[in-house]
């Protein structure tokens, strides 16, 4: 598997413009995550779904932030309008979600993480 | 509400040094805790999971200790190489909830 797949790894964009961010997790995974990392706040979760429902947005600062899911292997974080206190680095991981433990597969809830998108907006 | 410490802040060893990193969390009611490692400019790479029941795992030269009534783990790393240099951070999960709280994280530095 290629791994959790994000794009694009860069974005440079103008406040007020709109941003999305895009991730497909890993094949038959079946949560999704969003974190943003910044310097003075570390690694923080944004939001993250379950069968492609969205479970906890809490940590979705404003308005100006929304995220779905259409579909088990593709997600969005959409920024509108973006401002400057945004720039930072948004991963998505995703894990699987299961009760059992089999033996040769993945802990459950172990999540695995994106390479990343470094937003910056001037 | 959970928090997260790791200390050191930053470690800087010789090569093949054995070292220990440290995670300290507020709230013992966890379901697992992870170790991952990240380095420059990249995501993160999970070292190891280590459910609430079980006190230790092991991969290779890294080994994960957990004491979960005092709030604790531990990620061992035998004979340091250069190449595990990187920052390595903690996090936890609660009972019923996927959500990950990270520590802030350890920047080791092992030099040849």
């Amino acid at each position: 598997d290629a791994g959790v797949i994000q794009s694009p790894r860069h974005e440079v964009t103008e406040m007020g413009q709109e941003v999305t961010l895009r991730c497909k997790p890993i094949s038959g995974h079946n949560s999704l995550f969003w974190y943003r990392q910044t310097m003075m706040r570390g690694l923080e979760l944004l939001i993250y779904f379950n069968n492609n429902v969205p479970i906890d947005d809490s940590g979705m600062p404003e308005d100006r932030f929304s995220a779905k899911m259409p579909n088990a292997s593709f997600s969005t974080l959409k920024i509108q309008p973006s401002e400057p206190r945004d720039s930072a680095v948004y991963f998505c991981a995703s894990s699987l979600r299961t009760a059992l433990r089999d033996r040769g597969r993945p802990s459950p809830y172990e999540q695995y993480f994106g390479p990343g998108t470094r937003l910056t907006v001037t | 509400k959970q928090e997260v410490t790791q200390i050191p802040a930053a470690l800087s060893v010789p090569e093949g040094e054995n070292l220990v990193l440290n995670c300290s969390f507020t709230d013992s009611a966890i379901y697992n805790l992870q170790w991952f490692r990240q380095d420059p400019g990249k995501g993160l790479t999970s070292l190891l999971l280590i459910q609430s029941s079980q006190r230790e795992q092991t991969s290779g030269r890294l080994n994960a200790s957990l004491d979960k009534s005092s709030g604790r783990s531990t990620l061992y790393i035998a004979a340091s190489q250069p190449g595990d240099s990187a920052t390595y951070l903690c996090a936890v999960s609660h009972t019923g909830f996927q959500k990950l709280v990270f520590g802030t994280g350890t920047r080791l530095l092992v030099s040849p």
